[in-house]
């Protein structure tokens, strides 16, 4: 079956810092991917998508391309702020599916950043 | 336009009671789906819905649980007879068609089984 799997958390970095969350994907037919974001006590809101190979999502500083040959969905962001601290996940929606775009979640990525 | 809204936000229960959870998805939104997030887990796909119709209950355990969604009123997600492993938040999330790319997922019913 389809399954997402993502690095382990927590990532702890300094304000301005590099950030990058590895993604990787197994899926049986041609999946959209997602990031989604989740700050403490809140819903799951979505960060930024990619629909089809090559595709380069982007909102808020980050970024993630599909790659369709690694099956990869590395989440990136040049410059980190304190405000990016919350849980991160990747997901995808298998489309060749019968039924709807049930999303499966990888374990999430817990990033904490400091001033 | 009101996001997806989930009541109650949070809910304690004594093993062995019934847990009701609502979710009402965003106007104009037909199809809803109900995950389930365990401590320090991801979420998990249960049961994906339409307007009087269960589409994909594959995720859904085989006792205890069941949803609705009717052609009037809020999706209801019931668990009967509550553990305490059924302790988990539980997230609604609607898109407006079967083909939309999004899902807006609303603030999570956080379930205590005591």
């Amino acid at each position: 079956g389809d399954s997402v799997t993502q690095m382990e958390g927590p990532v702890t970095l300094s304000e301005e810092a590099f950030l990058t969350i590895n993604c990787t994907y197994t899926a049986t037919g041609y999946p959209s991917l997602f990031w989604y974001v989740q700050y403490p006590g809140e819903g799951l809101q979505l960060l930024l998508k990619a629909t089809k190979a090559d595709d380069k999502g982007s909102n808020k500083g980050f970024e993630a391309t599909y790659r369709k040959e690694t099956t990869s969905f590395h989440l990136e962001k040049g410059s980190v702020q304190v405000s990016d601290s919350a849980v991160y996940f990747c997901a995808l929606s298998d489309q060749a599916k019968a039924a709807g775009n049930k999303l499966t979640f990888g374990g999430g990525t817990r990033v904490l950043v400091k001033p | 336009n009101a996001g997806v809204m989930q009541n109650p936000r949070h809910l304690v229960r004594r093993r062995g009671q019934e847990a009701r959870l609502r979710c009402s998805p965003m106007k104009g939104h037909s199809h809803v789906y109900w995950y389930r997030q365990l401590p320090e887990e991801g979420l998990k796909f249960m049961v994906y819905l339409q307007k009087e119709n269960i589409i994909d209950e594959s995720g859904m355990p085989k006792e205890r649980f069941s949803a609705e969604f009717p052609k009037e009123g809020p999706s209801i997600l019931r668990i009967q007879q509550v553990v305490r492993g059924d302790s988990a938040a539980y997230f609604c999330a609607s898109s407006p068609s079967q083909g939309a790319y999004e899902q807006y997922f609303g603030p999570g019913t956080r379930l205590t089984v005591t």
